[in-house]
Order: structure tokens, then C-alpha cells, then sequence
């Protein structure tokens, strides 16, 4: 299995509201990322795990939770949105980017709407 | 801090034309660059990485580390080569990477 896989592909949620999102590799990969990306514009780093610790937060709010129970599986839970938060949310995986030559490998990404 | 530059937003050429699509980027250490490409309704993938200095689809890519660019060039284009191009640095220490903001290219038949 060469793919990232991300669940849901869409969400509507209120701003109310708890979910979460949730990304699976079969890679055997050790670094995991979430990324956050606004129409007509480039993906933007919002979390990196490296072998199951995390190991950048770019001053992400604390109403987005990342979660990596296992080399396997990435989730990113979600809480009192807004709605400018409103994206795409991808999930990428990685060799051991300490070693170089890793490049990231992209999930389809779950379009998220924050009503 | 480490950042990346597409100058140019948008790119369209005739099928047959060369293409070169440019990248420069800034950063303190010794970079890994890459170019990511995203056709229609596909998801994001890797086309090149400079460490490989491979060929994808007839596209090179070449560091250059004195006018620190990486720009992707292709000598004829082809339709299917429309899509979003994002030219991407990646710290290898903390796995960071930067994308520039995208050159969208046209090949008009």
C-alpha cells in the first residue's frame, strides 16, 4: 500500500461542534504531518510527528489536538471551530527526514466547513 | 527562516514550447528542495527532488546553490503537463518544509 489515506473527505460541522480527523500510511513511515490549505493557496504546516512525538507545532490553536497512537495512524481532533477555519486539511507521511531524501507523500485531504 | 519564491503565478505556453517554471529560495543551511505537482482533482505528489537529480516525465530540475534557485524545465511541453507546480524546502532538521505559493501552467494545444 503506497497511499496516505484520510477519512472523512468532507465535514460540516458547527462551531459547537466535536470530530475528528483521521489518516492512515502503510508506508512504514516515522514521520507523520498535518497540513492546513486555503483555497488558491500552498499547503501550510500545521504539525510534524516524528516516530510518535511531536515534534512541531507552529503555534496552532488549541482547539486543533493532534494525536499519532501509532507509527500507523495520524488524527487531528476538533473543537469550538470557527469559521475561518474552514480548508482543506491534508495529511502527509514521511521516511525518517532526518536522513534525508524524504520526500512527502500527500493523503487526498478532508475538506473541512465550519458553519 | 526559510522561504520560497515562485515569482510567477500563472504559466501558459503552446504544446511543443519549453516550459521553465522558477523557484528560488532562502535558507541559513544546506537545503533539500523539491517539486510537488497537483493535477486536476488529484492529489498532491512529489514530481522531482534535487538530491536524485533525475528526470520525470521530461522535467530536470537543477540546484544551484550561488542564485540559490531550483527552477523545473521541460523543453516541450505537452497538455498534460497542465496542472499546479509547488517548488518546496524542506529542513531536515526538524522536518519543516516551505512551499512557495504555486505556479499554475497552462499548455494550450
Amino acid at each position: 500500500d503506497t497511499e496516505v489515506t484520510q477519512t472523512p473527505k468532507h465535514l460540516v460541522m458547527g462551531m459547537t461542534n466535536k470530530k475528528s480527523l483521521k489518516c492512515e500510511q502503510h508506508m512504514g513511515h516515522r514521520a507523520m504531518y498535518w497540513y492546513k490549505q486555503k483555497a488558491k493557496k500552498p499547503p501550510e504546516l500545521m504539525f510534524v510527528y516524528s516516530y510518535e512525538k511531536l515534534s512541531i507545532n507552529e503555534s496552532v490553536p488549541s482547539r486543533f489536538s493532534p494525536e499519532c497512537p501509532n507509527s500507523s495512524l495520524l488524527n487531528l481532533h476538533l473543537h469550538a471551530l470557527q469559521p475561518e477555519d474552514s480548508a482543506l486539511y491534508l495529511c502527509a507521511s514521511s521516511q525518517d527526514f532526518r536522513r534525508g531524501n524524504s520526500p512527502l507523500h500527500f493523503g487526498n485531504g478532508t475538506r473541512l466547513t465550519v458553519t | 527562516a526559510q522561504r520560497v519564491t515562485q515569482p510567477e503565478k500563472l504559466l501558459s505556453v503552446f504544446k511543443g514550447a519549453p516550459v521553465e517554471l522558477k523557484c528560488n529560495y532562502s535558507y541559513s543551511g544546506s537545503p533539500e528542495l523539491f517539486w510537488y505537482v497537483q493535477y486536476s482533482r488529484q492529489r498532491l505528489q512529489l514530481l522531482l527532488r534535487h538530491i536524485s537529480r533525475e528526470s520525470i516525465k521530461g522535467f530536470t530540475a537543477d540546484l544551484n546553490k550561488g542564485e540559490t534557485s531550483f527552477h523545473l524545465k521541460k523543453p516541450f511541453a505537452q497538455e498534460e503537463d497542465s496542472a499546479m507546480y509547488y517548488c518546496a524546502l524542506m529542513d531536515t532538521n526538524a522536518g519543516k518544509s516551505t512551499f512557495g505559493d504555486g505556479t499554475t501552467l497552462t499548455v494550450k494545444p
